[in-house]
């Protein structure tokens, strides 16, 4: 295991309501990252991060923020949950010379 | 738009012998290619990487080959056990910048 702590595991959560995904890294990896994984798509990246306070877009970030404030922590917000937002999280990190690491994933649903 | 696609949903074959994963992609600007294998309710594990200056990379029981100009690249997995039954993924991205893309994934089945 490439050391990170995905929180919660599992989420049920109702529509229009905020939810924060935790991920947490003990390798000291400059580079972290969240997918969200969907049928037929594959892993799909949200929001990156090169370094403490720096944080960019992926190709699916309307309706997601994130913040990181310690180089450990990285955080993803849905601000106001949909059902299209139902789908598994992955966190991952690296390395500026990589590979990438994944965590297990988070699973949550918007009903 | 899907810059990386893997075109087989699916793949099974019999234990011992050879599985051979495709993966083809759009963007000229990738030069950094990674296969992942995944398991029912666990993220994602690396499995084997190639730098767009090589044209084959091989760890263990796994062989990526990098066909630039095709804009094509496949793992091969020799001799396939039962523990291989898994989901694979093809990924790339710039080495400038690791945000990868990822093909949709193939199921690999090993029977018996």
């Amino acid at each position: 295991d490439a050391g990170i702590t995905q929180s919660p595991r599992h989420k049920v959560t109702e529509t229009g309501t905020p939810v924060t995904l935790r991920c947490h890294q003990t390798e000291n990896h400059r580079y972290m990252y969240w997918y969200r994984q969907d049928p037929g798509h594959g892993l799909r990246l949200i929001h990156y991060s090169y370094g403490v306070k720096d944080t960019d877009k992926g190709e699916v970030s309307d309706g997601y923020s994130v913040s990181r404030s310690k180089t450990e922590d990285f955080l993803l917000t849905l601000e106001s949950a949909t059902s299209s937002q139902t789908s598994v999280y992955f966190c991952a990190i690296s390395e500026p010379t990589g590979p990438i690491y994944f965590g297990e994933g988070s699973w949550l649903t918007v009903v | 738009d899907q810059q990386v696609k893997q075109n087989s949903p699916s793949l099974s074959v019999q234990e011992g012998r050879i599985s051979i994963l495709n993966c083809d992609y759009t963007n000229s600007m990738f030069d950094y290619f990674l296969w992942y294998k995944k398991y029912p309710a666990e993220g994602p594990t690396f499995l084997i990487s190639i730098s767009s200056i090589k044209d084959k990379n091989e760890d263990g029981r796994f062989t990526v080959f990098l066909n630039k100009s095709a804009k094509h690249l496949s793992l091969h997995i020799v001799p396939s056990q039962p523990g291989d039954s898994a989901v694979y993924f093809c990924a790339a991205c710039r080495s400038n910048d690791y945000k990868l893309s990822f093909g949709a994934g193939t199921t690999v089945t090993v029977r018996a």
